[in-house]
């Protein structure tokens, strides 16, 4: 597609409950990050994929964050029994291989857990 | 470890009006600098990018010099218009293209 596609675009969840986010990066496009951002914060790193390949996974807040990219594609941050706390916007972005941060950011996906 | 401070916001000036937001960072080497805007309902945008000291990024009258004895890369433009009403983050790229984010800053621009 012509940019990167997150979905759903907003997603209310109760306390405990798991959730699933979307990401759908650019066509091509080799490396794929999620960030966390916070009502009026700037965006939080969460991790990095390469390909198919976790490489840095160091801003994932808990073991209750999980994120996979099994194709090289397409990739989903998962959120175990989620608390308030883990309400925030979730970005995702992508770049060619050789683009020196050219990133492409998502919308977003607006989670509230009540 | 590495962080990014910008002054705090909201801004509000008037059309035509100087702009100025400060950035400061705190990292070890030499990181590439950024500003990204995130207008109202969008995603994050690279607006200007900077990868070595004494570099000028700019784009849509937006400029910002990499200086690297005061540690800073202030975002600046001489006429602002309603249209650049948006959040302005600043944001320092280190080893595996991580970006390191300030607060943001937002911006309102009245006619």
């Amino acid at each position: 597609g012509a940019g990167v596609s997150q979905s759903p675009r907003y997603k209310v969840a109760k306390r405990g409950q798991d959730v699933a986010l979307r990401c759908d990066p650019i066509s091509g496009h080799v490396s794929l990050f999620w960030y966390q951002q916070a009502l009026g914060q700037g965006p939080e790193f969460l991790t990095y994929f390469q390909n198919e390949a976790q490489l840095d996974k160091s801003g994932l807040p808990s073991d209750r964050f999980f994120a996979e990219r099994p194709e090289g594609s397409v990739s989903t941050l998962k959120i175990q029994r989620t608390q308030q706390e883990d309400s925030a916007v979730y970005l995702c972005a992508s770049s060619s291989d050789d683009s020196h941060y050219g990133y492409t950011f998502g919308s977003g996906t607006r989670l509230t857990v009540v | 470890g590495n962080s990014v401070t910008q002054m705090e916001g909201p801004v509000t000036l008037s059309e035509e009006a100087f702009l100025t937001i400060n950035c400061t960072y705190t990292a070890t080497g030499y990181p590439s600098l950024f500003w990204y805007v995130q207008y109202p309902g969008e995603g994050l945008q690279l607006l200007l990018k900077a990868t070595k000291a004494d570099d000028k990024g700019s784009n849509k009258g937006f400029e910002a010099t990499y200086r690297k004895e005061t540690t800073s890369f202030h975002l600046e433009k001489g006429s602002v218009q309603v249209s650049d009403s948006a959040v302005y983050f600043c944001a320092l790229g280190q080893g595996a293209q991580k970006l390191v984010f300030g607060q943001g800053t937002r911006l309102t621009i009245n006619p």
